[in-house]
């Protein structure tokens, strides 16, 4: 148990345009969810936090206007990067938070953005 | 905030070795998980260890949360354990605070 998928697995996009990635709690349901963020060899940062039914808490340094984070069931949260510039080039990964299961967090897959 | 430190940030081993990576924190924590990132990105799962013993075939880990640090144990490496390991915590919020991880390289 504790899948976590993402959708797409990569996407390129133009300067401006916006993307949007999913990630879903396949085998339970997910009341927190987290968008990090990993840069090339470099570690993981935490971007936000997605609670279902509420508005997302984003890290500091973090644009809420260009990271839209809608967090609609307890399975699915969506991040949308809003005119996407080239710096937003990024790999993008989610995680759930499994209810009664401590703090204990699992990853998807990833999404590789490129924006040319 | 909390943070996180992992050493050595490089490991190079022969095949058949054991290897021993650390995690120090700088602060009480609520969550420590310990991963390993696959070559297509991927966060494997290892441990979720916030305190105690745990032992998951040739992998083990220890956490000592008075003392602030963790240790990953891996015996008998195998080439198919490459990769990058990474600890990471939770302290007062919810999100995880990532260590830089250890890039390990096992040679056949």
């Amino acid at each position: 148990g504790a899948v976590v998928s993402q959708h797409p697995s990569w996407v390129i996009c133009k300067s401006g345009t916006s993307v949007k990635i999913e990630c879903r709690s396949l085998d339970f349901q997910a009341t927190t969810m987290f968008w990090y963020r990993q840069f090339p060899k470099q570690s993981l940062m935490l971007m936000a936090t997605s609670n279902e039914g509420s508005k997302a808490t984003y890290e500091q340094g973090v644009e809420k206007d260009k990271f839209l984070i809608n967090h609609a069931s307890l399975t699915l949260s969506t991040l949308t990067v809003t005119s996407a510039h080239p710096e937003d080039s990024s790999f993008y990964i989610c995680s759930a938070q499994r209810p009664g299961q401590g703090y204990e967090q699992y990853f998807g897959p990833g999404t590789r953005l490129t924006v040319t | 905030g909390i943070q996180v430190e992992q050493s050595p940030p490089d490991l190079i081993l022969q095949e058949g070795a054991n290897s021993t990576l650390r995690c120090n924190f700088s602060d009480s924590v609520n969550n420590l998980q310990w991963f390993h990132q696959n070559p297509w990105g991927q966060l494997i799962n290892l441990f979720y260890i916030p305190s105690g013993t745990k032992q998951n075939g040739r992998l083990s880990a220890t956490t000592v949360a008075t003392e602030r640090y963790s240790l990953l144990y891996i015996s008998s490496s195998q080439t198919t354990d490459s990769g990058v390991y990474f600890c990471a915590v939770v302290g007062d919020a919810d999100g995880l605070t990532f260590g830089k991880g250890t890039h390990l390289i096992i040679q056949p």
